[in-house]
C-alpha cells in the first residue's frame, strides 16, 4: 500500500519563508515529486528529488531523506500568488508515469 | 511544449445518465495515459492506466464497468462515467508523459468537473 502524509494547511506570511513536509510509506520508491495546485485548476510541476539531499530551483527548493521516508518543499520570499495547495507525489518503482499523491497541503500566504 | 488537453471543463449531467470526458495528447504520441478523480479539498486519487490498444488497469476500489475507459489513439484517451450518480461528481484529470526524452516531467489536464444532478 502507499501511505503519504502532509499537513492539511498552513499560512505564512508574505515575504517569509515556509516549508512543507511530507513523509511516505510506499511499498516502491522511484522518485518525489511537488506539484502546485490552484483551486480548480490542474496540478503543475515544481521539483523533483530521486537521490538524497536539496534540489534548488529559484524560490522553490526540496530536500529529500529516502531512509527516513521525508521530503520537503521550501518556498522562499513568498508571494500572494503562492496561495495553491502543494502536493506530494511518489512515483512507482515499476512504472515511470504512475504516481501516488498525498493529500495536500492548502498554503495561505498572507499580507 | 508538450500539451495535454481534456474536454469539455465543465459538464452537468442528470442521474443515471452517461457522460464522456476526453483526454488528448496535442503534439506528443502517448502510450499510457492516466485518470484521477479529485474531491473537494482533498487529493488527486489514481483511478486508472490507460493502456493504447489494450484494456484499461483499474486500482483498487475502482468500479471498471462504471468508469470506462478506451485509448484508441496514440493520442486520445476517454473515461465515461455511466449510469452517474450524484456522489460522482468530482473533479477528474488525466496526465500523460511524452517520453524519456522529455526528462521528469509529466503533464495534466486541465481538469474536467462533474456535477450530477
Amino acid at each position: 500500500g502507499q501511505n503519504i502524509d502532509q499537513p492539511t494547511e498552513m499560512t505564512a506570511t508574505e515575504g517569509a519563508i515556509v516549508q512543507i513536509n511530507c513523509t511516505y510509506q510506499t511499498s516502491g520508491f522511484n522518485g518525489l515529486f511537488w506539484y502546485q495546485q490552484h483551486a480548480g485548476e490542474a496540478p503543475t510541476f515544481l521539483s523533483y528529488n530521486v537521490l538524497d539531499g536539496l534540489e534548488e530551483k529559484g524560490r522553490f527548493s526540496s530536500f529529500l531523506s529516502r531512509s527516513k521516508g521525508y521530503s520537503y518543499l521550501l518556498l522562499k520570499e513568498l508571494q500572494m500568488k503562492d496561495s495553491a495547495s502543494y502536493l506530494c507525489a511518489v512515483r512507482d518503482l515499476y512504472n515511470f508515469n504512475k504516481f501516488y499523491f498525498g493529500s495536500g497541503t492548502k498554503l495561505n500566504v498572507k499580507p | 511544449g508538450a500539451v495535454v488537453s481534456q474536454h469539455p471543463s465543465r459538464v452537468i449531467c442528470k442521474s443515471g445518465t452517461s457522460v464522456k470526458i476526453e483526454c488528448r495528447s496535442l503534439d506528443f504520441q502517448a502510450t499510457t495515459m492516466f485518470w484521477y478523480r479529485q474531491f473537494p479539498k482533498q487529493s488527486l486519487m489514481l483511478m486508472a492506466t490507460s493502456n493504447e490498444g489494450s484494456k484499461a488497469t483499474y486500482e483498487q476500489g475502482v468500479e471498471k464497468d462504471k468508469f470506462l475507459i478506451n485509448h484508441a489513439s496514440l493520442t486520445l484517451s476517454t473515461l465515461t462515467v455511466t449510469s452517474a450518480h450524484p456522489e460522482d461528481s468530482s473533479f477528474y484529470i488525466c496526465s500523460a508523459r511524452p517520453g524519456p526524452s522529455s526528462g521528469n516531467t509529466i503533464y495534466f489536464g486541465e481538469g474536467s468537473w462533474l456535477t450530477v444532478v
